[in-house]
């Protein structure tokens, strides 16, 4: 089975301070995982993905996000925030189930930048 | 960079009416699939389609739905007689096969805003 948890529906920052958005992931195969972020009117951006190499991803924009299979986390992180960061960002995870792919994603969580 | 492309932005249509949403995915893509975000809900899985037929549905892909790849560059999304839950964000996307590297990526066009009236 495979599931996708964003354990915060809503985070809100200063801007130039540390951004955590947390995602836990359950999946019965080796899966990929993805952060994608929509701006409003806006459709899904890729921001970054984990695909079985180094468990630190980089991705646009300054964000990364760290693949932790002990804690089935990938959650994803930005040093400093930016009003432009103020967006929706979904986790999702994706695997082959029978030589089909599946994706699921997450609910997503709004993010705000306060001046 | 190759992006993937839907039209139109926005549709409007009155409920029981045919519509045809219409995507152009990445040109050596192989894989095409439709998702829809209902307003404020999740992002839901509807199908992917690989080598012109359909490799995997959800629930929500019932007989009112169908898709079809018309031509080497079109992917369409055909709801038969559309109802009032039927407006949502309808998003394509498509992926690169790549066999046995793993899960591909998929890149997601900007979404058709469907409202049923």
């Amino acid at each position: 089975a495979q599931s996708v948890t964003q354990l915060d529906s809503h985070v809100s920052v200063s801007e130039g301070t540390p951004v955590l958005l947390r995602c836990n992931y359950s999946s019965s195969y080796s899966p990929s995982l993805f952060w994608y972020v929509q701006h409003p009117n806006k459709g899904l951006q890729l921001l970054l993905k984990y695909t079985s190499a180094a468990t630190l991803v980089k991705g646009i924009n300054g964000f990364e996000a760290e693949f932790k299979k002990s804690e089935t986390s990938f959650h994803l992180t930005k040093p400093s925030a930016h009003m432009s960061d103020a967006a929706e960002y979904f986790c999702v995870v994706s695997d082959r189930d029978g030589g089909y792919q599946k994706v699921t994603f997450g609910i997503g969580t709004k993010l705000q930048v306060i001046p | 960079e190759p992006e993937v492309t839907q039209t139109p932005s926005h549709q409007v249509t009155q409920m029981g009416q045919e519509v045809i949403l219409r995507c152009v995915p990445i040109s050596n893509h192989l894989y095409f699939y439709w998702y829809r975000q209902i307003l404020g809900q999740k992002v839901e899985f509807l199908v992917s389609f690989y080598n012109n037929e359909i490799s995997e549905k959800s629930e929500i892909f019932d007989d009112q739905f169908s898709v079809e790849r018309p031509d080497g560059s079109n992917f369409t999304l055909k709801i038969r007689s559309t109802k009032l839950e039927d407006s949502a964000m309808y998003f394509c996307a498509s992926s690169l096969a790549t066999g046995l590297a793993g899960t591909d990526t998929q890149y997601f066009g900007p979404g058709t805003r469907l409202t049923v009236l």
